[in-house]
C-alpha cells in the first residue's frame, strides 16, 4: 500500500529555473508534511513542513503549497542552484505517530549551471 | 539542534550473522528512531523507542531485529540472523518529544549482507 506518492521520479532544471515536485497521499489523518533533501552519502534533512491548516508555506526559495481537498501537496524550489542537486523526499505522517514518517518514492533533482 | 552519529558507517557481514548498529553518542534526548532505505527506494521507518521502550514499530521489525539503550546514551538496532535482504543503509533518528515530528537524521550506516 503507497500511502504517499510522489512524481517525477527525476528532474532536470536549468539554474534559475523552477523545480516543481509534487505528492499525494490517501490517509486523510495524515496532519504533517514534510520535506526532506538528501545528499549522496547522508541522511535524509527536513527542508520545510506544512501542516494542512495552511495553503502554503515559504521558507527563502522553497514552498510548500498544500491542497487538502484534493490530498496533494508540492515541493517549489525557485531560482534553482547547483547545490539544490539532490534527492527529495515528501512524507507525511500523524500528529502523535510516534515519528512513523511515510516516504515517497523520491525525485532526484539536477540543477545544470 | 546537534548531529546524530552513527557507527559504524559501513558494515560487510555474512548472511546469519549478527549485526549491531550504533547511533553514539546522544544525550539528552528521548526519542528515537530507525530507518531503512534499500538502496534506490523509499526511506522506511522501522520502530521508534521512548524511555526505554518501543513505541511503534513496522511490519518490516519482526523479531529479528531489537533495539536498546544499553548504557543511556547509545542507541543500537540489532539485526539477529541477516538475510540478504536486510542489506539497506539504516539511519538512526531523534526528535525532540512527541508530537515534535521534526526529525533529525544520522548519516546512516550502510549494511552489506554477503
Amino acid at each position: 500500500q503507497q500511502q504517499v506518492k510522489q512524481s517525477p521520479q527525476s528532474l532536470i532544471v536549468q539554474k534559475g529555473g523552477i523545480s516543481i515536485i509534487n505528492c499525494a497521499y490517501e490517509n486523510t489523518a495524515f496532519d504533517y508534511f514534510p520535506w526532506y533533501q538528501q545528499f549522496p552519502g547522508k541522511g535524509p534533512a527536513l527542508l520545510i513542513a506544512i501542516r494542512p491548516d495552511v495553503s502554503e508555506k515559504k521558507e527563502g526559495r522553497f514552498t510548500i503549497s498544500f491542497n487538502k481537498s484534493a490530498k496533494q501537496f508540492s515541493l517549489h524550489i525557485m531560482d534553482s542552484q547547483p547545490g539544490d542537486s539532490a534527492t527529495y523526499f515528501c512524507a507525511a505522517s500523524v500528529t502523535d505517530s510516534w515519528g512513523k514518517l511515510q516516504f515517497g518514492a523520491g525525485t532526484q533533482v539536477v540543477v545544470t549551471p | 539542534e546537534p548531529e546524530v552519529t552513527q557507527t559504524p558507517s559501513h558494515q560487510v557481514t555474512q548472511m546469519g550473522q549478527e549485526v549491531i548498529l550504533r547511533c553514539v553518542p546522544i544525550s539528552n534526548h528521548l526519542y528515537f528512531y530507525w530507518y531503512r532505505q534499500i538502496l534506490g527506494q523509499k526511506v522506511e521507518f522501522l520502530v521508534s523507542f521512548y524511555n526505554n521502550e518501543i513505541s511503534e514499530k513496522s511490519e518490516i521489525f519482526d523479531d529479528q531485529f531489537s533495539v536498546e539503550r544499553p548504557d543511556g546514551s547509545n542507541f543500537t538496532l540489532k539485526i539477529r540472523s541477516t538475510k540478504l535482504e536486510d542489506s539497506a543503509m539504516y539511519f538512526c533518528a531523534k526528535s525532540s518529544g512527541r508530537g515534535n515530528e521534526k526529525l533529525f537524521f544520522g548519516s546512516g550506516t550502510q549494511l552489506s549482507v554477503l
